[in-house]
């Protein structure tokens, strides 16, 4: 049983460009969701998919979109990059309909100059 | 909606001292709720979840949480610490509703002093 993988590992981005951030579902879930961590801070909700599409989604702009494939692997990006961007951000996938809990990614860090 | 409170951003013990990590949570359903922890620089692993069978749940590496419906709580304890339980440890609910969102408490960093 493969966890959940995440990539990058770290990258730096200039402040007005865009980011797409990649994770791959543990085997078995279908549903992915993401988070944003900023550094002493506990993980934001920004969205998460199920069945290739959007079904929930935290107090993010639009400008953070997403999305999901056919083998539940996800796609994180983020447009117009601002240095309040620069956070951990984290994957987690889970099994729609039970509450067994997330399995997260190690995460991407992502730094904006 | 679903929320945790978790007191205390900094908790300081001796190796081999009892850890206690609070938690008390907020919501108008039975929730399921989970503790996390973060070692420096990695994502989160999960140590134990309570999803409404038993009231003490137990978990990885010698933890535990009690469920406890009249204080609101789900405390995470350990016996006696060890140096390698220095780590951040993050309290979270699923909220009910159409899809399950994780909403973490803001953590508290565990430091174990030799």
């Amino acid at each position: 049983e493969t966890g959940v993988t995440q990539s990058p590992t770290h990258l730096i981005k200039t402040r007005g460009q865009q980011v797409t951030l990649r994770c791959s579902s543990q085997s078995g879930h279908n549903t992915v969701s993401w988070y944003q961590q900023a550094l002493g801070q506990g993980p934001q909700f920004i969205f998460q998919y199920y069945r290739e599409e959007e079904n929930g989604r935290g107090n993010f702009p639009p400008r953070f979109s997403g999305l999901q494939f056919p083998n539940y692997s996800s796609e994180l990006n983020v447009n117009a990059l601002e240095l309040d961007d620069s956070a951990l951000y984290l994957c987690a996938s889970s099994l729609a309909g039970g509450p067994g809990g997330y399995t997260f990614g190690s995460g991407t860090r992502l730094t904006v100059v | 909606a679903q929320s945790v409170t978790q007191l205390g951003s900094h908790v300081s013990v001796s190796e081999g001292a009892l850890v206690l990590l609070r938690c008390n949570y907020s919501s108008s359903v039975p929730p399921y709720l989970f503790w996390y922890v973060q070692y420096p620089n990695q994502g989160l692993q999960l140590l134990l979840k309570y999803t409404s069978a038993a009231t003490l749940v137990k978990g990885i590496n010698g933890f535990e949480a009690e469920f406890k419906k009249s204080e609101t709580s789900f405390h995470l304890t350990k016996p006696s610490a060890h140096m390698s339980d220095a780590a951040e440890y993050f309290c979270a609910v699923i909220s009910s509703g159409g899809y399950q969102k994780v909403t973490f408490g803001t953590g508290t960093k565990l430091q174990v002093i030799p």
